[in-house]
């Protein structure tokens, strides 16, 4: 099956600074991925979409200058969550579809941030 | 507007008990529903989709649109089935929407 990788899985940072995520596809390519949020034993919030070579789409209430989406390649998208507060503590987790008929997507295993 | 609801946080069942995790959606079009199970430390991955019709792991799902639901079914639990299991439905934009998420826990 497609194989979608996080990096890093785990990262603490202090208030203020920033973190970027990698999400990666292995071995297939993928033109749009979206990222996730996800509370303890709760759902998965959608953040954005991610769309190679162009602007990422953000869902309603998702502060776009706060979470800074790139997608250089068709095989990478990062997320960098800036001037990090405590609230921001979270798994975000990123997917992507290799068949664009259909809408199973695969996921990363996510990355949890913490901060400080 | 589109909407995946699991009225239920958590299903407690013993061991070989018939489980039904229960999903409704609100969707306007024709949807494509999925079933996607996260066990504990790992990462979600798809359980079941409704256009496959098939059975997975002993589950199977069913779309009944006049009820708008999609309900999960196995007739005989087993401990290893214990998982959080999310009902999602694929809007026409590409999007994956999810429920709220249902903790299955199957006791010996």
């Amino acid at each position: 099956g497609a194989v979608v990788s996080q990096h890093p899985s785990r990262v603490i940072c202090k208030s203020g600074t920033s973190v970027k995520i990698e999400c990666r596809s292995l071995d297939f390519q993928a033109t749009t991925m979206f990222w996730y949020r996800q509370f303890p034993k709760q759902s998965l919030m959608l953040m954005a979409t991610s769309n190679e070579g162009s602007k990422a789409t953000y869902e309603q209430g998702v502060e776009k200058d706060k979470f800074l989406i790139n997608h250089a390649s068709l095989t990478l998208s990062t997320l960098t969550v800036t001037s990090a507060h405590p609230e921001d503590s979270s798994f975000y987790i990123c997917s992507a579809r290799v068949d664009p008929n259909t809408g199973e997507l695969f996921f990363g295993e996510g990355s949890r941030l913490t901060v400080l | 507007a589109q909407r995946v609801t699991q009225p239920e946080k958590l299903l407690s069942v013993f061991k070989g008990a018939p489980v039904e995790l229960k999903c409704n959606y609100s969707y306007s079009g024709s949807p494509e529903l999925f079933w996607y199970v996260q066990y504990s430390r790992q990462r979600l991955q798809l359980l079941l989709r409704h256009i496959s019709r098939e059975s997975i792991k002993g589950f199977t799902a069913d779309l009944n649109k006049g009820e708008t639901s999609f309900h999960l079914k196995k007739p005989f639990a087993q401990e290893e089935d214990s998982a959080m299991y999310y009902c999602a439905l694929s809007n026409q934009g590409g999007k994956l929407i999810f429920g709220q998420g249902t903790e299955l826990s199957v006791k010996p």
